[in-house]
């Protein structure tokens, strides 16, 4: 499976918009792109996924490139429930992920 | 909540071992996968089930093995217990059709082999 590259860390302030990078310049015309976030002592979760074109959903945004080598996730307001790994996965197979070690993101009150 | 349950959530077995998790997945999902993941690093994909067949298996050896019932419910099998294995092992169920629909993960079962 295609690979991804991603910050080791990030932070956010409170209330403040955040921009999550991911790089993935051997993607695949088929390669979906997911993003999952694991919150401390949980399983991870479901944020958003998208093939081309930027996608919106209740939890956040996702921007991706013209070339598709490289996606933003993009989380409007950070709150303190965001803080988490946020995992950029790409996929052709059915929900067969193979994580990195994903950003870690703290959001200072 | 996810409606997907993992039992036991902590467990501790000794060095050659066989240790059987489980995995009740979401009501109406047809597929189950599992995942490995060590402290500090991202879940490392085992294997996949849909409709009781294997359907897809990661980087890891024959002593893993696992099982989906009718109920699409699974077991996840390791044999020969290795200090490696301690970890925390999550399920994760989804709907086949649609091809990528969301996964839903558990909690996970905590493993500890001494």
């Amino acid at each position: 499976d295609a690979k991804t590259t991603q910050p080791n860390s990030m932070e956010s302030n409170e209330e403040e918009p955040v921009h999550l990078p991911c790089n993935h310049s051997t993607i695949s015309g088929t390669d979906y792109i997911h993003w999952y976030r694991q919150l401390p002592s949980q399983g991870p979760e479901y944020v958003i996924h998208g093939l081309t074109s930027n996608v919106n959903n209740r939890m956040a945004s996702l921007a991706i490139a013209e070339d598709r080598k490289s996606s933003t996730l993009i989380l409007h307001r950070a709150t303190l429930r965001d803080a988490a790994v946020y995992y950029c996965i790409l996929t052709n197979t059915g929900n067969q992920f193979y994580f990195g070690t994903g950003t870690s993101l703290t959001v200072i009150p | 909540e996810t409606g997907v349950t993992q039992s036991p959530t902590h467990l501790i077995k000794t060095r050659g071992q066989q240790v059987t998790l489980r995995c009740s997945s979401q009501s109406g999902h047809n597929t189950v996968s599992w995942y490995q993941q060590a402290l500090g690093q991202g879940p490392q994909f085992i294997f996949q089930y849909y409709r009781e067949e294997e359907n897809g298996r990661g980087n890891f050896p024959p002593r893993f093995s696992g099982l989906q019932f009718p109920n699409y419910s699974s077991e996840l099998n390791v044999n020969a217990l290795e200090l490696d294995d301690s970890a925390l092992y999550l399920c994760a169920s989804s709907l086949a059709s649609g091809y990528l629909t969301e996964a839903f993960f558990g909690q996970g079962t905590r493993l500890t082999v001494v």
